[in-house]
């Protein structure tokens, strides 16, 4: 499965819209991109995936590029709530072996 | 429906001592995925079930290690003799058909002494 990279850690302004890259430049044809997140001391949370096309849901907007080397997870309206660490996962789809990296800790600030 | 329940939350123990966690996953679903999270290496699948039957075990550290599913509802993950390098925190998570959804139960937090 295509390994995934993406920033340690990002601020956002509570109220603005959060902006959360990944890069996936080895990503195969049947792989999705997922995204996870955990809040402190929780277990991870599904919040959205997708394969080519963007993807929207009551939690999150997908955004991936064209070439699927690269993805955007947009939370549009950060609340303190949303202050969590961000996991992207590329897998096939049906596939089973998530592989969780460090992923981006978002700090949403008042 | 509940989520996913595991119990003990928090459990000390002293070296040398068996541990057994225990995972109840959401009614219905035919995945469970047993993890570990540590500071040092993240969060690990360890193994995943489906219909109770081990499919993965790769991640399994080493023998010290087992996991059993015996019904459609309950889980465990014993390691026997525990170390401090054990360490962690250990979710249970379940999904229904291999979807893209794993609902993870709140962990169990183990310090082995």
């Amino acid at each position: 499965d295509a390994k995934t990279t993406q920033p340690p850690s990002m601020d956002c302004a509570e109220g603005r819209a959060a902006n959360l890259p990944c890069n996936h430049s080895t990503i195969s044809g049947n792989e999705y991109v997922y995204w996870y997140r955990q809040i402190h001391s929780q277990g991870p949370q599904y919040i959205i995936h997708g394969l080519k096309n963007n993807e929207t849901n009551e939690m999150a907007s997908l955004i991936i590029t064209e070439d699927r080397k690269s993805s955007t997870l947009i939370l549009p309206h950060a609340t303190l709530r949303d202050t969590a660490v961000y996991y992207c996962i590329v897998l096939k789809y049906y596939g089973q072996n998530f592989v969780f990296g460090p992923g981006t800790r978002l700090s949403v600030l008042p | 429906d509940a989520g996913v329940i595991q119990s003990p939350r928090h459990e000390v123990t002293e070296m040398g001592q068996e541990v057994t966690l225990r995972c109840k996953p959401i009614s219905g679903h035919d995945y469970l995925f047993w993890y570990r999270q540590t500071m040092m290496r993240g969060l690990e699948l360890l193994i995943y079930f489906n219909n109770n039957v081990p499919i993965d075990d790769s991640g399994m550290p080493e023998d010290r290690f087992s996991a059993k599913m015996p019904n459609a509802s309950f889980s465990t993950l014993k390691i026997q003799p525990s170390e401090p390098r054990d360490s962690a925190v250990y979710f249970c998570a379940s999904s229904y058909g291999g979807g893209e959804t794993q609902y993870f139960g709140p962990g169990t937090r183990l310090l082995v002494l």
